[in-house]
């Protein structure tokens, strides 16, 4: 397997403009998590899904953020309209949590800049 | 609610010497621990994991961590530092009731020095 895939790898956009970053998770897998990473406040979990269904979305920051996940094998985070303090790096997990202990499975994450 | 407090923020060793980072959980009932690394510009990779099966955890590149329950730390050890060691470790407890999110320490980074 590739592993979790996320695109793009780096995104420069100006304030205002519509943001969306994309996630392949590991096949099977039927867990996934975005997460947010800043200096300031380190890896943050945004929301995650599990059987493509939303559980969890307490640590979206704000209306402008939302995710989606319309089959087992694709998400978006989409950010409306994105801000200069979104900049970040922006991280997608998938995990099989039918194990006894369900460590998760990173992308290489997509580092947004909003000038 | 189960969380990690990473003692050091920065831990400067030399080539060759021990390395400890530590770790300490807060869990209402025993915990699914992790500590991962992050390279400069990559993602995050798993070093190893606490399955409860034996306190001793051996994990990637020489990497262990003890889980002493008595003192509610998960510690990373390795006896010999490598120059490319240098990176961001994160301890990381499992969220069993938020679907095995996990929830990150706020890092501690490691430097090598030859």
């Amino acid at each position: 397997d590739a592993g979790v895939i996320q695109s793009p790898r780096h995104e420069v956009t100006e304030m205002g403009q519509e943001v969306t970053l994309r996630c392949k998770p590991i096949s099977g897998h039927n867990s996934l998590f975005w997460y947010r990473q800043t200096m300031m406040r380190g890896l943050e979990l945004l929301i995650y899904f599990n059987n493509n269904v939303p559980i969890d979305d307490s640590g979206m920051p704000e209306d402008r953020f939302s995710a989606k996940m319309p089959n087992a094998s694709f998400s978006t985070l989409k950010i409306q309209p994105s801000e200069p303090r979104d900049s970040a790096v922006y991280f997608c997990a998938s995990s099989d949590p039918s194990g006894w202990i369900t460590e998760a499975f990173f992308g290489q994450g997509t580092r947004l800049t909003v000038v | 609610a189960q969380s990690v407090t990473q003692l050091d923020s920065h831990v400067s060793v030399s080539e060759g010497t021990p390395v400890l980072l530590r770790c300490n959980y807060s869990s209402s009932y025993s915990p699914s621990l992790f500590w991962y690394v992050q390279h400069p510009n990559k993602g995050l990779q798993l070093l190893l994991k606490y399955t409860s099966a034996a306190t001793l955890v051996k994990g990637i590149n020489g990497f262990e961590a003890e889980f002493k329950k008595s003192e509610t730390s998960f510690h990373l050890t390795k006896p010999s530092a490598h120059m490319s060691d240098a990176a961001e470790y994160f301890c990381v407890v499992s969220l069993s009731d938020s679907g095995y999110a996990l929830n990150f320490g706020k890092g501690t980074s490691l430097l090598v020095t030859p």
